[in-house]
């Protein structure tokens, strides 16, 4: 059974800091890896998608990177601001009939101090 | 193209009572999922559909747990005899073509069960 763990569950830093938020997966058979952000009480937006055969992908000051055979991805935020507050979750899919199945990690809540 | 909405937004209940919620995808998105997120935690897959047919459905769906999705279009998630333990946002997702997969989120349905 895929898990997938967020490490750390919470982090708080100063504005303009850099920083990176950590994703680990446990059945490297994935067939994407996706990074999503989640404002208090709302649903998900889609930041960063990975296909299983890529490295990384850019967004403005986000970067994302996959390591399949160690079962790892990380986020990276550049010059964070406080509108990046948010929780952020990492999310692996598996394929079922014809479609996909997201499973998530318990996410890494963000929070950017001015 | 106004988004995947859910409806209602929140819903309170007694224990014991039966709940059902809507979703609405967006147009032309022929898969549509049911994740349920509980606090604290990601989100955890339910159930999906392709088109009309629900061809995955996830353990965590008891038998009290119902969805459907007539002619291919919104869907319903029906809770029967619910219990406190079912107080948690049921989110709905759609998306089309399975290369890029990626999930559109709805704001979600918040349920708190009294």
């Amino acid at each position: 059974k895929q898990e997938v763990t967020q490490i750390p569950a919470a982090l708080s830093v100063p504005e303009g800091e850099n920083l990176v938020l950590n994703c680990s997966f446990t059945d490297s058979a994935i067939y994407n890896l996706q990074w999503f952000r989640q404002d208090p009480g709302k649903g998900l937006t889609s930041l960063l998608l990975i296909q299983s055969s890529q490295r990384e992908q850019t967004s403005g000051r986000l970067n994302a990177s996959l390591d399949k055979s160690s079962g790892r991805s990380t986020l990276y935020i550049a010059a964070s601001q406080p509108g990046d507050s948010a929780t952020y979750l990492c999310a692996v899919s598996e394929l079922i009939q014809g479609a996909q199945k997201l499973v998530f990690g318990q996410g890494t809540r963000l929070t950017i101090n001015p | 193209d106004t988004g995947v909405s859910q409806n209602p937004r929140h819903k309170i209940t007694k224990r014991g009572q039966n709940v059902t919620f809507r979703c609405d995808p967006i147009s032309e998105h022929n898969r549509l999922y049911w994740y349920r997120q509980t606090l604290g935690q990601g989100p955890e897959f339910l159930t999906y559909f392709q088109n009309e047919a629900q061809l995955e459905k996830s353990r965590l769906l008891s038998d009290r747990f119902s969805a459907e999705r007539p002619k291919g279009s919104f869907s319903t998630l029906e809770i029967q005899r619910t219990e406190q333990g079912d107080s948690a946002m049921y989110l709905c997702a759609s998306s089309w073509g399975l290369a890029k997969n990626i999930q559109y989120f709805g704001a979600g349905t918040r349920l708190s069960v009294l």
